[in-house]
């Protein structure tokens, strides 16, 4: 079985401040992890992917994520952020060898001028 | 060009009414879902078709009928709509087979209101 959690239902940060989203998951064996943005009345875009290598990754729009395996995270960061960051972020999961990726339950990022 | 391409974007309709979203890619992908998005924008997995065949069917209602006439299209059809029905349902397509770590495309979604 495979679950991501989103502990936080909403984040709110001011413009030019670093921003955290938090992700924790549960999987069997490695797991392939990513984070989508959903825009109000848009689809889900992806962001990044963390899939082996380095625990950093980097993505779209200077957002990156951080794979700690002892922890189980992979936590979206910026280090500044901007007031377009404002929207929907989810974390999914799915293992290797799987079909389906899991998504978590989504976190609001609002990002105040 | 849109990747992935959802007609209606909105459908609004009475109970009882039987109703389809349809959806296509132009990615060359081989593995297409539909998800459902409730009203506190939870996202979860109905279906999903790898090459036009059914791979995974989650726990929904068998008045949602999912139809694949080739890889590039999957359609949704519901038969005898409920209030509970009431969502955005999201198709997305990924490159499975191929490239098990790749991420999906999703589309604009569907805001399904029954009334």
């Amino acid at each position: 079985a495979q679950s991501v959690a989103q502990p936080e239902d909403q984040v709110n940060v001011a413009e030019g401040n670093p921003l955290t989203v938090k992700c924790t998951y549960s999987v069997s064996g490695n797991p392939y992890l990513f984070w989508y943005v959903q825009y109000p009345n848009r689809g889900l875009q992806f962001l990044l992917k963390y899939i082996t290598g380095d625990n950093l990754v980097k993505g779209s729009y200077g957002f990156e994520a951080e794979f700690n395996k002892s922890q189980t995270s992979f936590h979206l960061k910026k280090p500044s952020a901007l007031v377009s960051d404002s929207a929907l972020y989810f974390c999914a999961v799915r293992f290797r060898g799987g079909y389906i990726p899991t998504f978590g339950r989504g976190t609001s990022l609002i990002v105040h001028p | 060009d849109t990747a992935v391409s959802q007609t209606p974007k909105y459908l609004v309709t009475q109970m009882g009414n039987d109703k389809s979203i349809k959806c296509e890619q132009n990615l060359g992908h081989d593995t297409m879902y539909w998800y459902k998005q409730d009203s506190k924008k939870f996202l979860k997995i109905m279906f999903s078709y790898n090459n036009k065949e059914l791979i995974i069917n989650e726990t929904v209602p068998n008045r949602f009928s999912p139809k694949s006439p080739d890889k590039a299209h999957l359609n949704l059809h519901i038969n005898s709509l409920e209030l509970g029905d009431s969502a955005v349902y999201f198709c997305a397509s990924s490159q499975m087979q191929a490239i098990p770590n790749t991420e999906a495309f999703f589309g604009q979604g569907t805001r399904l209101t029954v009334v």
